[in-house]
């Protein structure tokens, strides 16, 4: 079955400073997701990419999909305490049947210091 | 617009007690799921319905069962807790399998003693 490791596990960054977060697959990856969670909250989504060497931004955070599909890197510039919180990659099983199952890896924990 | 609602927030159980987790959403999506969440494990898929009528096995699903009531509602039960049943239970849905995020709920805390 396909894994999503998550790289670091915890991240600490003091404001201002910029920081990667990175999801590898262990196979062929058929769209990845990015989500964040709050400490007892559900999970917000920020992003989706589909084809290989995609990228996509949303105010100070940048997501892309390598050419080979199978790792995306989530990078967050000049960050701020609101950044804070646990980030999870999710992806398909496979773009057959399998796409109905939604993987996820085990989330990054990002602590910004002010 | 409500999206996804799960009840209850927070659940203490005793062990061998039977409980049902709801979940509903009003986006008229065809897919659900269920999740829970634990320390160090990430979120991990017990049951899903890709459509209403039909539902499938995740990763995680002993000890657990689902009904897909209708479009709307999709129901987590377990029949006798276990504390290894402890953690927090996430549902979800979506439009299409394919190109369409996942909205979650708030999540169930639940706790087996």
């Amino acid at each position: 079955s396909q894994e999503l490791e998550q790289s670091p596990q915890s991240l600490i960054v003091q404001e201002g400073k910029n920081l990667t977060i990175n999801c590898t697959s262990s196979k062929t990856l058929y769209g990845l997701y990015w989500y964040k969670q709050k400490y007892g909250e559900g999970l917000i989504f920020l992003m989706m990419l589909q084809k290989g060497g995609e990228e996509k931004s949303h105010e100070k955070i940048t997501a892309k999909l390598d050419e080979k599909k199978q790792q995306s890197s989530l990078h967050i510039t000049a960050s701020q305490p609101s950044h804070a919180g646990i980030y999870l990659c999710g992806a398909p099983l496979s773009s057959g049947a399998g796409s109905y199952q939604l993987t996820f890896g085990k989330g990054t924990k990002l602590s910004v210091i002010p | 617009n409500a999206g996804v609602t799960q009840t209850p927030k927070f659940q203490v159980l005793k062990t061998g007690q039977s409980m049902t987790l709801q979940c509903a959403q009003d986006m008229n999506h065809n897919s659900m799921y269920w999740y829970r969440q634990d320390p160090g494990m990430g979120l991990r898929l017990i049951y899903y319905s890709a459509s209403e009528g039909t539902t499938d096995k995740g990763e995680v699903p002993n000890g657990y069962n689902v009904s897909r009531l209708n479009k709307r509602e999709f129901s987590l039960r377990l029949e006798s807790a276990a504390p290894s049943q402890t953690s927090v239970y996430f549902c979800a849905s979506r439009a299409r399998p394919l190109n369409e995020k996942l909205f979650f709920g708030s999540g169930t805390q639940l706790s087996v003693l």
